[in-house]
């Protein structure tokens, strides 16, 4: 059981904006950085955002990151068919004192 | 570049045990410790826990505790997992990641080995 809650599914078309929320508590989010994963199917998971906003060199900017109290969002703008991916948020969880994903949503580009 | 290289395929017995390396390059191994991660069929990531490149003082998840051990051998740069008493449930895709341990937290993984795929099956 994930400690770090994200909708099953989001979706839009192409060229949209779709925004993943990330919903914790103090202990993860509410005191530590955020980051968020980008994960195609049979591959590895790609870090796209570090530190609550922060892009990794090569991660367009169509990517951004923000975080508010115990919750954090990502966004991705202008969205491509090859956006197509399960997305997960990370923190580190004080009072667990282990790191935790989130439960990870889907985006479909209609 | 930074690379992670994890070693192949595993299929194990219920009850076996299983021990997989991820290897890295590119970059200062004393500096950063290692992650691993399990992805579950039609689950989601899951943390299980985090080893120092001297292997002192790692960090488990409670729901492995007693069962994994994470090493790593600084002379090879290579960062080790072994779990034991494997069940089904245990059948995944298996990952390692560089972390920087700081200021008394992990700062997120940033780069990721390809994945070792164990299959546990009687």
């Amino acid at each position: 059981q994930s400690v770090l809650t994200q909708p099953p599914s989001v979706s839009a078309a192409p060229g949209q904006k779709v925004t993943i929320s990330c919903s914790g508590s103090s202990s993860n989010i509410g005191n530590n950085y955020v980051s968020w994963y980008q994960q195609f199917p049979g591959t590895a998971p790609q870090l796209v955002i570090f530190e609550n906003n922060r892009r990794p060199s090569g991660i367009p900017d169509r990517f951004s990151g923000s975080k508010s109290g115990t919750s954090a969002t990502l966004g991705i703008t202008g969205l491509q068919t090859g956006d197509e991916a399960d997305y997960y948020c990370g923190a580190w969880d004080s009072s667990l004192r282990t790191y935790v994903f989130g439960t990870g949503t889907k985006v479909t580009v209609l | 570049q930074v690379r992670l290289l994890q070693s192949g395929v595993e299929v194990k017995r219920p009850g076996a045990s299983v021990r997989v390396s991820c290897k890295a390059s590119g970059y200062t191994f004393t500096t950063f410790g290692v992650d691993w991660v399990r992805l579950a069929p039609g689950q989601g990531l899951e943390w299980m826990g985090w080893v120092s490149p001297s292997s002192s003082s790692p960090i488990y998840t409670q729901k492995f505790q007693g069962r994994l051990t994470l090493t790593s051998d600084t002379s090879t740069s290579t960062a080790y997992l072994e779990l034991r008493s494997l069940t089904s449930d245990d059948t995944a895709i298996y990952y390692c990641a560089r972390d920087y341990f700081s200021d008394g937290f992990l700062w997120g993984p940033d780069y990721w080995g390809q994945g070792t795929l164990v299959t546990v099956s009687s």
